[in-house]
């Protein structure tokens, strides 16, 4: 059964503090994996994206890394904010526009 | 571009009323996309269209709902009649071909069935 996991379900940090956030699958096959931010009351919006050939990509503070073997990815956000405060999603897609969509981890960061 | 514009933002029915949401994808983005996403069961794909053609819907939880998009820049989600488990946040996303391309999703909207 195709389906995508994330820990944790939710996490609160300081700020400025560093956090990572895992996501783990077994979608095949495989055709790219993303990383949606979705603040509270908002649609998703995507940070990240990776082919199976990609091991890391970052976006500003936000690097995601993939591991095809092991089938996991992390999301790593360095030197957090306040506005790095919300749901973050993790979505493997498949066979085109098959998409299979994480739980999310929610993320508080406190000032 | 204004970005993927979805009405009404909130809406509030009564179990058994018809219920309409749209959306307005951004112009040019040859794919649309139908979201529903409730704290239990996250995002989930209802709907999707390749210019204007609806390819899988099956998504759609049953029989009550229905999409249509009869052209490029308007979709609709119509839910008859309306039950309290629709309750949810209804997303409307959009994106150019090519299959890595960005989906843009829509503010969604809130609809609460009493």
């Amino acid at each position: 059964k195709n389906q995508v996991e994330q820990s944790p379900q939710s996490l609160i940090i300081l700020e400025g503090k560093n956090c990572t956030l895992q996501c783990n699958y077994t979608v095949s096959p495989f055709s790219n994996l993303r990383w949606y931010k979705q603040d509270t009351g908002r649609g998703p919006v995507s940070l990240t994206i990776m082919t199976f050939s990609e091991n890391t990509k970052s976006n500003g503070r936000y690097t995601a890394t993939l591991d095809a073997d092991t089938k996991q990815s992390s999301l790593h956000i360095t030197a957090s904010q306040l506005s790095d405060s919300a749901s973050y999603i993790c979505v493997v897609s498949h066979y085109g526009q098959n998409f299979v969509f994480g739980p999310g981890t929610r993320l508080s960061v406190l000032p | 571009d204004a970005g993927v514009i979805q009405s009404p933002r909130h809406e509030v029915t009564e179990m058994g009323q018809e219920v309409t949401l749209r959306c307005k994808p951004i112009s040019g983005h040859d794919y649309l996309f139908w979201y529903r996403q409730t704290m239990m069961r996250g995002l989930e794909l209802l709907i999707y269209f390749n210019n204007n053609v609806p390819i899988d819907d099956s998504g759609m939880p049953e029989d009550r709902f229905s999409a249509k998009m009869p052209n490029a820049s308007f979709s609709t989600l119509k839910i008859q009649p309306s039950e309290p488990r629709d309750s949810a946040v209804y997303f409307c996303a959009s994106r150019e071909q090519g299959s890595d391309n960005e989906q843009f999703f829509g503010p969604g909207t809130r609809l609460t069935v009493l």
